[in-house]
């Protein structure tokens, strides 16, 4: 079975620094890798994902992720962070079909002045 | 706005108690979700539409029930709540993509904004 982890439990980063967040998958064929923001109290929003082709996707709010066969890593990146980048984030795999997506335990990021 | 309503936004229940959980999306959206949210954990799959008049179990479906009402509509009943039922639940959909010729995925997963239920 389909399985994520997100290494990382809180995160802080300066505001206008860069920003990396690391996800591993396991999965036996080449997954469907997606990451999403949950602002607090708030639902899941996709910032982007990943389906074939291009490893480098581009998101939404500057957001950008790159595919590692290799590494099966998903890193979510972000070269300069703004105070509103604040939230928690979640990674996630799609296989087997449409309904099984299974989320990591996500990764808060706080943003510092 | 086009999306997905959850009511209610708050419960607090007593152990034994029943309540249903409603959601609804404006999408025109096939498949249809309810996840909960528990700290440390993620977000896991209690059951989930693939489309209307079908319905199947997540990762975590004990204590609960689900009817897909029509296109629209996907509620969660709990039938006889427990403490271990606290916590934040959420309600997507979502269309489904053809990859890669016959393989299928999400699109994407439209998240309503959550019902966070505090069983006593």
């Amino acid at each position: 079975a389909q399985s994520v982890t997100q290494p990382d439990i809180h995160i802080t980063v300066s505001e206008g620094a860069s920003l990396e967040l690391r996800c591993n998958y396991s999965y036996g064929a080449t997954p469907y890798l997606f990451w999403y923001v949950q602002s607090p109290g708030q639902g899941l929003q996709l910032l982007l994902k990943y389906f074939s082709g291009d490893t480098l996707v581009q998101g939404i709010k500057g957001f950008e992720a790159e595919f590692k066969r290799s590494q099966s890593s998903f890193n979510l990146r972000k070269p300069s962070v703004h105070w509103s980048d604040a939230a928690e984030y979640f990674c996630a795999v799609g296989a087997g079909g449409f309904q099984k997506l299974v989320f990591g335990t996500g990764t808060r990021l706080l943003v510092s002045p | 706005n086009a999306g997905v309503t959850q009511t209610p936004k708050f419960q607090v229940l007593k152990t034994g108690q029943s309540m249903t959980l409603q959601c609804a999306q404006d999408m025109n959206h096939n498949s249809m979700y309810w996840y909960r949210q528990d700290p440390g954990m993620g977000l896991r799959l209690i059951y989930y539409s693939a489309s209307e008049g079908t319905t199947d179990k997540g990762e975590v479906p004990n204590g609960y029930n689900v009817s897909r009402l029509n296109k629209r509509e996907f509620s969660l009943r709990l039938e006889s709540a427990a403490p271990s039922q606290t916590s934040v639940y959420f309600c997507a959909s979502s269309v489904k993509k053809v990859v890669r010729g016959s393989r299928v995925t999400n699109e994407k997963l439209i998240f309503g904004s959550g019902t966070q239920l505090s069983v006593l």
